[in-house]
């Protein structure tokens, strides 16, 4: 079956530019989750949905960061005014339910700002 | 806030030697989950320890969630080429619904 997709999958952007990713999670997964990853470290938490519901936020860094899920389904996640420390993975990922603990990762994607 | 700690950073090992990764949290977790990520690809679930003291086996691999629940660890039997790769312990704090807290990862890399 579909597994998370992300797109896109790289993304080049110069400094000042708003950037949007998205994620479509899992067919049927209540919970998504995004994550930011910098080379060579372990996935942050930046947020997490249940449904359309944003329940968590804490770990969006700054507020030029925002996500929605409007629908309960495909999620995005837009950046405002890129900054280069911004560069990273940006992870999705979804789980069946909130009782349930495994999370599906989608690929990623990998955001550049020159 | 939370965090969680994990060693080695990197580990070297010859095809064949067994390889374990450590993960410490500076609080009492709700459940651990260990993660593989291959190079150039995202965490995939390997498992997810709820219990305390509970161990759990997946053919070569052995998992271990502490009696106080604030540690684990991972254990690679005989490595194989096919087990290069990060590992990541991450941490929930309860509930399940909430995000999880990865350590920085081991990068296992084996030498055939």
């Amino acid at each position: 079956g579909a597994g998370v997709s992300q797109s896109p999958r790289y993304k080049v952007a110069k400094r000042g530019q708003d950037v949007a990713l998205r994620c479509d999670p899992i067919s049927g997964h209540v919970s998504l989750f995004w994550y930011q990853q910098a080379l060579g470290q372990g996935p942050e938490f930046l947020t997490y949905f249940q449904n359309e519901a944003q329940l968590d936020k804490s770990g969006l860094p700054s507020d030029r960061f925002f996500a929605e899920r409007p629908e309960g389904s495909v999620s995005t996640l837009k950046i405002q005014r890129t900054q280069q420390e911004d560069s990273a993975v940006y992870l999705c990922a979804s789980s069946l339910n909130y009782r349930a603990y495994e999370q599906y990762f989608g690929p990623g994607t990998r955001l550049t700002v020159t | 806030g939370q965090q969680v700690m994990q060693i080695p950073q990197y580990q070297h090992v010859q095809e064949g030697e067994d390889f374990t990764t450590y993960c410490n949290s500076s609080t009492t977790l709700s459940n651990i989950q260990w993660y593989k990520q291959r190079p150039g690809g995202h965490p995939v679930f390997l498992i997810q320890l709820v219990k305390s003291g509970e161990v759990k086996k997946q053919k070569r691999l052995t998992f271990q969630f502490g009696e106080a629940k604030k540690n684990s660890s991972l254990h690679i039997t005989a490595t194989q080429t096919t087990d290069v790769g990060t590992y990541f312990c991450a941490g929930g704090s309860g509930g399940g619904a909430d995000g999880l807290t990865f350590g920085k990862g081991t990068h296992l890399i084996i030498q055939p």
